[in-house]
């Protein structure tokens, strides 16, 4: 498959732990990146690689992979954290990128 | 800190060529890295259009390698995104990117704040 699949929304009550999945099988060969994206805002890179997080992350988000699957999980949810989040990943063929459909996360 | 900024027309007429450049500030794109383009339609989620490396070469969304091209300028430290025979679900808020990293490690650091560009006669 040349897609990445997430599910289109996700909740959770307000410090408890949720994990958002995204699906393919270029992510058997290649590490995701993932992307926060808030109303009216660009989207930020939250952590990529094997758990590496750009400054000012905080150390809630990590990542993990298993076969085709990448892992997004945020430990202590907090209301700041609502928001789309986005997959990102090489295609199969190594020569072109490709997004998720990306997952709505409400925290209750 | 790197900054990028869009610009170019906000309305392009069906059937025409969308254009859009990239001002890089506080890094200069003949030295590294991948700068490239991502849209979003309205309401819509994020889709990856290609890149250009700071040699000059490209890298391209399969589903739209035949109306895309994406060059570099390095006298005006700027980059460029050209679509051809645009249509309405062209229509997109459009976000020039810095990428960085390897097959491990690959990630996009940097963002423009994006701009809109409506497809409508």
């Amino acid at each position: 498959s040349s897609e990445l699949t997430q599910d289109p929304a996700v909740s959770v009550a307000l410090g408890q732990t949720v994990r958002i999945t995204c699906q393919g099988d270029s992510l058997r060969s290649y590490h995701a990146s993932w992307y926060q994206q808030k109303p009216g805002q660009a989207p930020v890179l939250v952590i990529y690689g094997t758990n590496n997080r750009p400054s000012g992350i905080s150390d809630r988000f990590s990542v993990s992979s298993s076969g085709n699957t990448a892992s997004l999980t945020i430990t202590g949810a907090q209301a700041e954290d609502e928001a789309d989040y986005y997959c990102n990943c090489r295609g199969s063929s190594g020569d072109h990128m490709m997004f998720g459909g990306g997952t709505k996360l409400t925290v209750l | 800190q790197v900054q990028l900024q869009e610009s170019g027309p906000g309305l392009v007429k069906p059937s025409e060529t969308l254009s859009l450049t990239c001002g890089v500030s506080a890094y200069s794109v003949s030295t590294d890295y991948h700068w490239g383009w991502i849209r979003q339609p309205p309401g819509k989620g994020l889709e990856w259009i290609g890149s250009v490396y700071h040699t000059g070469s490209t890298y391209y969304n399969p589903s739209l390698k035949s109306r895309v091209t994406i060059s570099v300028d390095t006298s005006k430290n700027q980059f460029s995104l050209k679509v051809s025979s645009v249509t309405a679900a062209d229509t997109a808020i459009y976000y020039c990117t810095r990428e960085a990293g390897g097959t491990t490690d690959h990630r996009i650091d940097y963002w423009g704040q994006g701009t809109l560009v409506t497809v409508s006669s």
